[in-house]
């Protein structure tokens, strides 16, 4: 099973980078990891994917070793408007059974 | 573009009842899945479909009935409802090809079961 492991809560303050770390043991050769930002009452918001090395957008970069069993989401200097839950999600192996984790509830202080 | 619709946005049913979530998507896209959300918790998924005519189980499929007779739509039916169904339903289409898990969700219909 593709089961992805995350932190359960994280706080952080405002002008700090904070970095979520996913661990992604059973990710298969030629699939993408991709992260999704959540607000309460809406659905989810793709931020970054990445398949290997490092990815960068203009709100997130995605760290991925070269083993590709984890990556880490890494946003910069979080304003209170990124608290929110966010998930890692990669697909069950060789199929499009997309299987989300429990996420990373972010809370960014003042 | 409308992007992925979900109708309704809320619902009301009693214990035993049916009905139909609907779910309708304009990018042409193959894949389409359905997630339930329950308060305070992760999305789980119930069905997915990788094309018209082809459809597979998720996490929870129990309870729930789908079908894909065209690209566009992929509804998502309860039989029988109870009142652990009370969640929200968020409906996600994609394209296929490599898996890229980046997934395009609809805005939500919150489910309440009496």
């Amino acid at each position: 099973l593709a089961k992805t492991t995350q932190p359960i809560s994280m706080d952080s303050y405002e002008g700090q980078e904070v970095n979520i770390t996913c661990s992604h043991n059973n990710i298969a050769t030629n699939d993408y990891i991709t992260w999704y930002q959540q607000f309460p009452s809406q659905g989810p918001r793709f931020i970054i994917q990445g398949y290997k090395t490092k990815v960068t957008n203009e709100v997130a970069s995605l760290f991925i070793p070269a083993d590709r069993k984890s990556s880490t989401l890494s946003l910069p200097r979080v304003s209170l408007s990124d608290t929110a839950v966010y998930y890692c999600l990669v697909a069950e192996s060789g199929t499009y059974k997309y299987i989300f984790g429990t996420g990373t509830r972010l809370k960014v202080l003042a | 573009n409308a992007g992925v619709t979900q109708t309704p946005k809320f619902q009301v049913l009693k214990t035993g009842q049916s009905m139909t979530l609907q779910c309708a998507q304009d990018m042409n896209h193959e894949y389409m899945s359905w997630y339930r959300q329950d308060p305070g918790m992760g999305l789980r998924l119930i069905h997915y479909s990788v094309g018209a005519g082809i459809t597979d189980q998720g996490e929870v499929p129990n309870g729930y009935n789908v079908s894909r007779s065209t690209t566009e739509d992929f509804p998502l039916r309860l039989l029988s409802a109870a009142p652990s169904q009370t969640s929200v339903y968020f409906c996600a289409s994609s394209g296929l090809g490599q898996r890229t898990g980046e997934l395009f969700f609809g805005e939500g219909s919150r489910l309440t079961v009496l």
